[in-house]
């Protein structure tokens, strides 16, 4: 079985400042993994993913996330954040298992940037 | 590009009675998902539908019933609302595959609250 740990619930930061939201998961086999980002009153929109290849990975709006395989993390970062990144993100991995692409999600870290 | 439809946004519903959230997908994916929403325990898979015709449970099952009308549309049907299921209902779709792993498209959700 696979699961994922985001152990911030909330993390404050101010404007302009660097930011990492952590993602720790574990699996028996190798897996997929995604980061998405929810702003208020709306769905999940995909941020980055992790297939194979480089383990440095970038996605939109200025976040990236780096693969580390023997932490068995995944965590993000963007080097200056801006009041429009307040947003709830989850970080999730996939595998194909039982026809399908199962996929689970961590609870979630929201993102307060501070003016 | 509409994505992936979610009717209606918000719904009230007294105990006991029954209702069907809509889910439409023009991006002609194979696999759908609906998901809840609950604070700090993140999306919980109800059902899947791998593919056209098929469709299983997924890890909060009980309540629930679903149909996969045809390939764009799979709708979730609550047959007699209680409290608990008062949550934010999302619905996914995927390209499926082993091989193609784009991530999920998200609706932007159904608000249902139970009174």
């Amino acid at each position: 079985a696979q699961s994922v740990t985001q152990l911030d619930s909330q993390v404050p930061v101010f404007e302009e400042a660097p930011v990492e939201l952590r993602c720790n998961y574990s699996s028996s086999v190798s897996v997929y993994l995604f980061w998405y980002v929810q702003y208020p009153n709306q769905g999940l929109q995909l941020l980055l993913k992790y297939l194979s290849g480089s383990t440095l990975v970038k996605g939109i709006n200025g976040f990236e996330a780096e693969f580390n395989k023997s932490q068995t993390s995944f965590h993000l970062r963007k080097p200056s954040v801006h009041i429009s990144d307040t947003a709830e993100y989850f970080c999730a991995v996939s595998l194909f298992s039982g026809g399908y692409q199962k996929v689970t999600f961590g609870t979630g870290t929201k993102l307060q940037v501070i003016p | 590009n509409a994505g992936v439809t979610q009717t209606p946004k918000f719904q009230v519903l007294k105990t006991g009675q029954s209702m069907t959230l809509q889910c439409a997908q023009d991006m002609n994916h194979n696999s759908m998902y609906w998901y809840r929403q609950d604070p700090g325990m993140g999306l919980r898979l109800i059902y899947y539908s791998a593919s056209e015709g098929t469709t299983d449970k997924g890890e909060v099952p009980n309540g629930y019933n679903v149909s996969r009308l045809n390939k764009r549309e799979f709708s979730l049907r609550l047959e007699s609302a209680a409290p608990s299921q008062t949550s934010v209902y999302f619905c996914a779709s995927s390209r499926g595959g082993a091989e193609n792993n784009y991530g999920y498209t998200f609706g932007s959700g159904t608000r249902l609250t139970v009174v």
